[in-house]
């Protein structure tokens, strides 16, 4: 079945470092693909998403390209911010959405 | 415009006994998705239900748990007989019409459960 791999947390780094979360899928057909990210106490929100191969999904400086080719949707942000410390999950879907297990991020002062 | 309500917040529950956790999708929101989360884990699908449908309960366990979405009013996960191993959060989520279309969920805050 489907199913997301992304890289396991923690991740540590100091505010302003660039941050990369790797994720690749496995997928029958051409689902679209998210980040979600959990921050302290709730719950899930959409980060950004891509429908389609080649797609760039951006939102609040992180951005992730749809790779066809290389079955990736790696998350990217140039310069990370304390706020930005959460959990970050990588998702495909059509009907129903399945998840990574999440890579937890600290950002350092 | 309020977004997906889950209640209760926190539940305790002793072995053996039912757990019934509540969700009331954002307004306009017919589709619901009910994810199970249990720790340093990622979330696991659990059921897929339209009113008064369920449309995917692929993974949902096989005893024990149930989930409806009535006509009129929240949509409930039922767990019988709980066990130290349900202890989990239980997240909600909604949508208006379906991944397909919108490529969206909308979470609550989650309902976490704690078996003694």
């Amino acid at each position: 079945g489907d199913s997301v791999t992304q890289m396991e947390g923690p991740v540590t780094l100091s505010e302003e470092a660039f941050l990369t979360i790797n994720c690749t899928y496995t997928a029958t057909g051409y689902p679209s693909l998210f980040w979600y990210v959990q921050y302290p106490g709730e719950g899930l929100q959409l980060l950004l998403k891509a429908t389609k191969a080649d797609d760039k999904g951006s939102n609040k400086g992180f951005e992730a390209t749809y790779r066809k080719e290389t079955t990736s949707f790696h998350l990217e942000k140039g310069s990370v911010q304390v706020s930005d410390s959460a959990v970050y999950f990588c998702a495909l879907g059509d009907d129903k959405i399945i998840f990574g297990k999440g890579t937890r991020l600290h950002i350092l002062p | 415009n309020a977004g997906v309500m889950q209640n209760p917040r926190h539940l305790v529950r002793r072995r053996g006994q039912e757990a019934r956790l509540r969700c009331s999708p954002m307004k306009g929101h017919s589709h619901v998705y009910w994810y199970r989360q249990l720790p340093e884990e990622g979330l696991k699908f659990m059921v897929y239900l339209q009113k008064e449908n369920i449309i995917d309960e692929s993974g949902m366990p096989k005893e024990r748990f149930s989930a409806e979405f009535p006509k009129e009013g929240p949509s409930i996960l039922r767990i019988q007989q709980v066990v130290r191993g349900d202890s989990a959060a239980y997240f909600c989520a909604s949508s208006p019409s379906g991944i397909s279309n919108t490529g969206e969920l909308f979470f609550g805050e989650g309902s976490r459960l704690t078996v003694l």
